[in-house]
């Protein structure tokens, strides 16, 4: 079965701060994998998604996030936190339905 | 012009009681879902639906029936609502059933059952 793994269920960074957050997957076969973000009272957005086209995948609002095989990674990035960025952040992993890791809430000091 | 919307958005019942919660998404998708999410944001799937047809039944109590009337229809029924079915539930759709499409998701019903 498909899964994936978010380490650390809260980080905080600066505004203007590197955000990094962690997505380890676990899979027999190639796999699609997604991160979406939630804002407050809302649902789900799509950020990025890898495909298997390129390892490093570019989404909106300046995240990005690189496929590595090699470690079972799939880290999403962004070079300089922005208040606007606070919200929870879900990796998943798709075969007929997501599923999802456990989530990341990103909050973002002034 | 909304992609994928849900009525109610806030739902407060009784113990015991039948509800339901409806979704419509105007994508012109092939495949609609319903997911849970639980009060520690845990999100899981619970059904699919791909052309009508259902394609993903997870270990859901019996007392949710699903139905889809049409392809930019999906509704769900609870029946019989418990105090554990308080959550955020979302409807989502995608163009295949899985794979790389992108899902995209309604708003969200919070149901709360006192």
């Amino acid at each position: 079965a498909q899964s994936v793994t978010q380490l650390g269920s809260h980080v905080s960074v600066s505004e203007g701060a590197l955000v990094l957050l962690r997505c380890n997957y676990s899979s027999s076969v190639p796999p699609y994998l997604f991160w979406y973000v939630q804002y407050p009272n809302q649902g789900l957005q799509l950020l990025l998604k890898y495909t298997s086209a390129a390892t490093l995948v570019k989404g909106i609002n300046g995240f990005e996030a690189e496929f590595k095989k090699s470690e079972t990674s799939f880290h999403l990035t962004k070079p300089s936190a922005h208040m606007s960025d606070a919200a929870e952040y879900f990796c998943a992993v798709s075969r007929r339905a997501l599923t999802f890791g456990s989530g990341t809430r990103l909050q973002v000091q002034p | 012009d909304t992609a994928v919307s849900q009525t109610p958005k806030y739902l407060v019942t009784q113990m015991g009681n039948d509800k339901s919660i409806k979704c419509e998404q105007n994508l012109g998708h092939d495949t609609m879902y319903w997911y849970k999410q639980d009060s520690k944001k845990f999100l899981k799937i619970m059904f699919s639906y791909n052309n009508k047809e259902l394609i993903i039944n997870e270990t859901v109590p019996n007392r949710f029936s699903p139905k889809s009337p049409d392809k930019a229809h999906l509704n769900l029924h609870i029946n019989s609502l418990e105090l554990g079915d308080s959550a955020v539930y979302f409807c989502a759709s995608s163009q295949d059933n899985g794979g790389t499409d992108t899902q995209y998701f309604g708003p969200g019903t919070r149901l709360t059952v006192l």
